[in-house]
C-alpha cells in the first residue's frame, strides 16, 4: 500500500514571496508522484507529475518538484507566489502500472497568498 | 472540448435514502474513477471502472455501487445514505491507451441530513 504526508495544512505567504510544500510518500513499490490543486468549489487540476527520468518536473503556472527516491519526498516550489495561487494543494502518488491505476492522495495543504 | 462533466452539482438527502451521481468523461477517455472527498481531507479512490466493469475498488462498502455505460459515462450509487457519506464526490477520466493523467471533474456535493 502506498501513503502521503503533507507535513503543512497550512501555509501563510506573501505575494511574490517563494514558497515550498512539502510531501513524503511511502510505498513498497515504485510510483508515479503528482501534484494537484484544487481552487474552491472546483474539482482537481493537475499542475505536474513525475513517472521517470529527470527528477526535477516543471509544472503549470510556473510551479516546479523535485523527485528525492533517497528521501521519499517530492516537493513543490514556486519562486514567486500570486494571490491567485491561494488554493488547496494535494500529493498525490499510484503505483507504477499505469497512470490509470487509483491515486492515493494526501491530506492537502492550504496554501494562502496575501499582499 | 468538453472535460468532464458530474450532475447534479449539490443534492441534499435524508439518511437511509438513496442516491445516484452522473459522470461524463473527457471526450477520448474510457476509464472512469470515482473519488470521495470529505470536508478538509483528500480524496479517497472508490473504484474505478473500465469495459463497463469494476476494475479496481478501494476501502468503501457494498452500499457504494457504481455503473458504466457503452458511451463510458458512468454512474455512482450510495444506497442507506449514513451522514458521513456527506462530502464531494468527484469523477475522474483517462485513456487507457496513452501515459495520460486522471482529468478531474467539479464534483457533486452531497449533503445528508
Amino acid at each position: 500500500a502506498q501513503s502521503v504526508t503533507q507535513l503543512d495544512s497550512q501555509v501563510p505567504v506573501f505575494e511574490e514571496a517563494p514558497v515550498e510544500l512539502r510531501c513524503n510518500y511511502s510505498s513498497s513499490v515504485s510510483v508515479y508522484l503528482f501534484w494537484y490543486v484544487q481552487y474552491p468549489n472546483q474539482g482537481l487540476q493537475l499542475l505536474l507529475k513525475y513517472l521517470s527520468g529527470s527528477t526535477l518536473v516543471k509544472g503549470i503556472n510556473g510551479f516546479e518538484a523535485e523527485f528525492n527516491k533517497s528521501q521519499t519526498s517530492f516537493h513543490l516550489r514556486k519562486p514567486s507566489v500570486h494571490i491567485s495561487d491561494t488554493a488547496e494543494y494535494f500529493c498525490a502518488v499510484s503505483r507504477q502500472d499505469g497512470t490509470a491505476s487509483k491515486l492515493t492522495f494526501g491530506t492537502g495543504t492550504r496554501l494562502q497568498v496575501t499582499l | 472540448d468538453a472535460g468532464v462533466t458530474q450532475s447534479p452539482t449539490h443534492l441534499i438527502k435524508t439518511r437511509g435514502q438513496q442516491v445516484t451521481l452522473r459522470c461524463s468523461p473527457k471526450s477520448g477517455h474510457d476509464t472512469v474513477s470515482w473519488y470521495q472527498q470529505a470536508l478538509g481531507q483528500g480524496p479517497q479512490f472508490i473504484f474505478q471502472y473500465y469495459e463497463e466493469e469494476e476494475r479496481q475498488r478501494g476501502n468503501f462498502p457494498d452500499r457504494f455501487s457504481g455503473h458504466q455505460f457503452p458511451n463510458y459515462s458512468s454512474e455512482l450509487n450510495v444506497n442507506a445514505l449514513l451522514l458521513g457519506d456527506s462530502a464531494l464526490y468527484l469523477c475522474a477520466s483517462t485513456a487507457s491507451s496513452t501515459n495520460s493523467p486522471l482529468h478531474f471533474g467539479n464534483g457533486t456535493r452531497l449533503t445528508v441530513t
